[in-house]
């Protein structure tokens, strides 16, 4: 099964500030890579799918980008309600897995 | 509204059995490739396993924890997932979400393209003695 790998596992970071979130992929996933967040108590919310198309509704701070093996979320600018955990999720093959996550903290 | 509304968890005892549903509404059901995920307390997604649509066989994938004890199933007549959870273990113990990308299912696509979009507010199995 394809394994997913997410850093840093934790993140702290300040209103305004650029946030990077990586994925790997034990193998390649082309394209089909997805991006959640998740906030205490609440089901996990779609922001980017296919590696890196933006949601509708989804505020366009946010982008992902990378193919293969190899990805990233970005969030250019981060706003109050950005402080959540969020995951990657590989959609490529029978097996579907998640990253382990990654807690964006106030700092 | 896209709408995902589960049911059926608890407090059951290691070894024990239990059955969720998952009611959908608001999208073409009968198209859609349907996901249970989970997650223990404290813990991260966990992807428990999923049913393609009938028009695709109807059959079947699991994660290796949950292999040959989850038995998912779908009535597309009452527009219904199921997961059947036998052999239950303490490991078990989590929220039982079910997901689906309904665009996908809305322009009658396989394998769904677009992420899970939808998603239910979940279900709280507790394995305990």
């Amino acid at each position: 099964d394809i394994q997913m790998t997410q850093s840093p596992s934790t993140l702290s970071a300040s209103v305004g500030d650029r946030v990077t979130i990586t994925c790997r992929a034990s193998q390649s996933v082309s394209s089909w890579l997805a991006w959640y967040q998740q906030k205490p108590g609440k089901a996990p919310k779609l922001l980017i799918y296919k590696a890196s198309s933006l949601e509708s509704g989804v505020p366009s701070r946010f982008s992902g980008s990378g193919s293969g093996t190899e990805f990233t979320l970005t969030i250019s600018s981060l706003q109050p309600d950005d402080f959540a955990t969020y995951y990657c999720q590989q959609y490529d093959t029978y097996s579907q897995a998640f990253g382990q996550g990654t807690k964006v903290e106030i700092k | 509204e896209v709408q995902l509304v589960e049911s059926g968890g608890g407090l059951v005892k290691p070894g024990g059995s239990l059955r969720l549903s998952c009611a959908a509404s608001g999208f073409t059901f009968n198209y859609a490739w349907m996901n249970w995920v989970r997650q223990a307390p404290g813990k991260g997604l966990e992807w428990v396993g999923r049913i393609r649509s009938n028009t695709d066989g109807g059959t079947t994938d699991y994660a290796a924890p949950v292999k040959g004890r989850f038995t998912i199933s779908r009535d597309d007549s009452k527009n219904t997932l199921y997961v059947q959870m036998n052999s239950l273990k303490t490991e078990d113990t989590a929220v039982y979400y079910c997901t689906t990308d309904s665009r996908s299912a809305a322009a009658g696509l396989s394998p769904p393209l677009y992420g899970m979009n939808v998603w239910g507010q979940g279900t709280t199995v507790t394995v305990s003695s």
